[in-house]
């Protein structure tokens, strides 16, 4: 069956930092990848998709992500994070008729 | 604007009640979704249905049931025979196959 995994659960960043959540992807053949973002009480809004192409995707909010076939993961990153950014991630694939979510990731910022 | 309406937002049920939580899109997508989302637990599948009069059992259904009347709505009954139902629900939508779903904004259920 085709999976997500996020490894790390809760990350904590300094505001101003770089940030890079992990996502590890269990597919045969090449991906369908999303990530989403939910803030709390709310639901889950797209950050950014790779459909095929270029490896290296730019979404919303600053975001961007690249796939590494190689290590089969799809990484999400910013440069530098914001205090609004702490929120949970989630990555995402789609799987026959359905959607596959990993566990997610907690998002802390640090002033 | 084009979007996922859930409604309530907050929804107490006592012992032994069913209750209907509310899902209406105008997006015109044919697929939409249940979920439910448990702190620690990501996203767990209940329902979905590709096409109005039809929807399949997802990852969890015991307990739950739905329907698909009109394209828009997907109402998600939660019945006295699901004895855990706290927890926030999601209903999302999607326009075909491996598009990314779009999502409302959930609704808490607790219980009284």
């Amino acid at each position: 069956a085709q999976s997500v995994t996020q490894p790390d659960i809760h990350i904590t960043v300094s505001e101003g930092a770089s940030l890079e959540l992990r996502c590890n992807y269990s597919y045969g053949a090449t991906p369908y990848l999303f990530w989403y973002v939910q803030s709390p009480g709310q639901g889950l809004q797209l950050l950014l998709k790779y459909f095929s192409g270029d490896t290296l995707v730019q979404g919303i909010k600053g975001f961007e992500a690249e796939f590494k076939r190689s290590q089969s993961s799809f990484n999400l990153r910013k440069p530098s994070v914001h205090w609004s950014d702490a929120a949970e991630y989630f990555c995402a694939a789609p799987n026959n008729n359905d959607m596959r979510f990993g566990a997610g990731t907690r998002l802390t910022v640090k002033p | 604007d084009g979007g996922i309406t859930q409604s309530p937002k907050y929804l107490f049920r006592k012992e032994g009640q069913n209750v209907t939580l509310s899902c209406e899109q105008n997006l015109n997508h044919d697929a939409m979704y249940w979920y439910r989302q448990d702190p620690g637990q990501g996203l767990r599948l209940i329902y979905y249905s590709q096409i109005v009069n039809d929807f399949q059992k997802g990852d969890i259904a015991e307990g739950y049931s739905v329907s698909r009347e009109k394209k828009e709505s997907f109402p998600l009954t939660v019945t006295s025979a699901q004895k855990n139902p706290t927890a926030f629900y999601l209903c999302a939508s999607n326009p075909g196959v491996n598009q990314p779903q779009h999502f409302g904004d959930g609704t808490r259920l607790s219980i009284l």
